[in-house]
């Protein structure tokens, strides 16, 4: 069955400039999870989604960073006004049941966003 | 906020058992325990996960002492395609999803 699809895979932006990353989770699951992987560095926490609702957003770096889940499937991740710390691995997981703990997660292959 | 202590490194030779244990001193009487395995340019994949004892699938074994608060990852006759990150975590809510920097683990031949 599908997995988890992320586009694009591959993204460079020039500084300042808005972008969106969409995630298709697994169909039926429940929770959605983005992470922001930094080179060298495990993935960390940027928000969670339950159905639609966004329950926790506190790892979201900025208010330049929002993200979506209107219909409680695709996610997109918004980050607007880019700065090259935003560069990084940007990775979305979704889970079968909510919560964090009992989940095993499925995760996409992310998309690379490169700021020049 | 369970946080989890791994080393950074580990070095083994094909055909070997590999141990990695993990530390959460502070972890929650709900919180389970969680081990995600990542290759370069993927994204982590589900390893196994335990509350308590042992818990065995095909690919590992995960030891789990009485008062949980570490958790040993075994991994039976390691190959090269099994040099990868391997990353514990024992969250109990959502932004309690730390990976941490993982244990790098090279599998030499």
């Amino acid at each position: 069955g599908a997995g988890v699809s992320q586009s694009p895979r591959y993204k460079v932006a020039k500084r300042g400039q808005d972008v969106a990353l969409r995630c298709d989770p697994i169909s039926g699951h429940v929770s959605l999870f983005w992470y922001q992987q930094a080179l060298g560095q495990g993935p960390e926490f940027l928000t969670y989604f339950q159905n639609e609702a966004q329950l926790d957003k506190s790892g979201l770096p900025s208010d330049r960073f929002f993200a979506e889940r209107p219909e409680g499937s695709v996610s997109t991740l918004k980050i607007q006004r880019t700065q090259q710390e935003d560069s990084a691995v940007y990775l979305c997981a979704s889970s079968l049941l909510a919560g964090a703990s009992y989940n095993e997660q499925f995760f996409g292959p992310g998309t690379r966003l490169t700021v020049l | 906020l369970a946080k989890t202590t791994q080393p950074i490194s580990m070095d083994s030779y094909e055909g070997q058992e590999v141990n990695i244990t993990c530390s959460h001193n502070n972890i929650a009487t709900n919180d389970y325990i969680t081990w995600y395995q990542q290759f370069p340019s993927q994204g982590p994949r589900f390893i196994i996960q335990g509350y308590k004892t042992k818990v065995t699938n095909e690919v590992a074994s995960l030891f789990i002492p009485a008062d949980r608060k570490s958790s040993t990852l075994s991994l039976p006759r390691v190959s090269l395609s099994d040099t990868a990150v391997y990353y514990c975590l024992a969250p109990g809510s959502a932004r309690q999803l730390t990976f941490g920097s993982g244990t790098q683990l090279t599998v030499l031949p």
